[in-house]
């Protein structure tokens, strides 16, 4: 399958500060990727629908002014978490869409804590 | 209703036996559907991919959807202990900005 990247896979952060995550599709363009953010024991939860020269779409509760996504370059895409709070506190997804067969890759993820 | 209903179980199986994993969706026009395994502290990997009515084999899994019935269906067979893990059950619109509407996962637990 498709190769999707994420960096950093890890961050611990005060509160207060900001998180910059950065999502790659490694062997592939990708025109749309997705952000998604899971707590434990709960499915994953649509952030984001991130489009490659414009303005991302947000799911309806998810702060834009807070989830800050750019999506600069075909396989490129970033979230940043700013003024972050402990309730940040989560795991951070990715993913890329395979346009010519529809189908959707993860990242591996990113876990933030806030402290 | 939740647009993709997934038992969340946890399913119980034996080594060797076969693991048959529900999802049902709402949205009549959803168009792609997808079954991703993840393991705990992962991200979702996928498994398997079904369009069109029927089944849909691929070693040890067999995807199923029916349409009309709005029922998609996954089988493990001969399931291993690696094959502990939750699975997710996802549903693509293509009309829809491509985003995927996932359920909740059922946590499949096969016993040695």
């Amino acid at each position: 399958g498709a190769v999707v990247s994420q960096h950093p896979s890890w961050v611990i952060c005060k509160s207060g500060t900001s998180v910059k995550i950065e999502c790659r599709s490694l062997d592939f363009q990708a025109t749309t990727m997705f952000w998604y953010r899971q707590f434990p024991k709960q499915s994953l939860m649509l952030m984001a629908t991130s489009n490659e020269g414009s303005k991302a779409t947000y799911e309806q509760g998810v702060e834009k002014d807070k989830f800050l996504i750019n999506h600069a370059s075909l396989t490129l895409s970033t979230l940043t978490v700013t003024s972050a709070h402990p309730e940040d506190s989560s795991f951070y997804i990715c993913s890329a869409d395979l346009t010519r067969s529809y189908e959707q890759y993860f990242g591996p993820g990113t876990r933030l804590t806030v402290t | 209703q939740k647009e993709v209903e997934q038992n969340s179980g946890p399913l119980s199986v034996p080594e060797g036996a076969i693991a048959s994993l529900n999802c049902t969706y709402s949205d009549r026009v959803s168009q792609s559907f997808f079954w991703y395994r993840q393991y705990s502290g992962k991200s979702p990997e996928l498994i398997m991919s079904i369009y069109s009515n029927g089944d849909k084999e691929d070693g040890r899994f067999t995807a199923q959807l029916n349409k009309a019935s709005q029922y998609v269906s996954l089988l493990i067979r001969d399931s291993q202990p690696s094959d502990s893990a939750t699975y997710l059950c996802a549903v693509k619109n293509l009309n829809n900005n491509n985003d995927m509407r996932f359920g909740a996962g059922t946590r499949l637990t096969v016993k040695p």
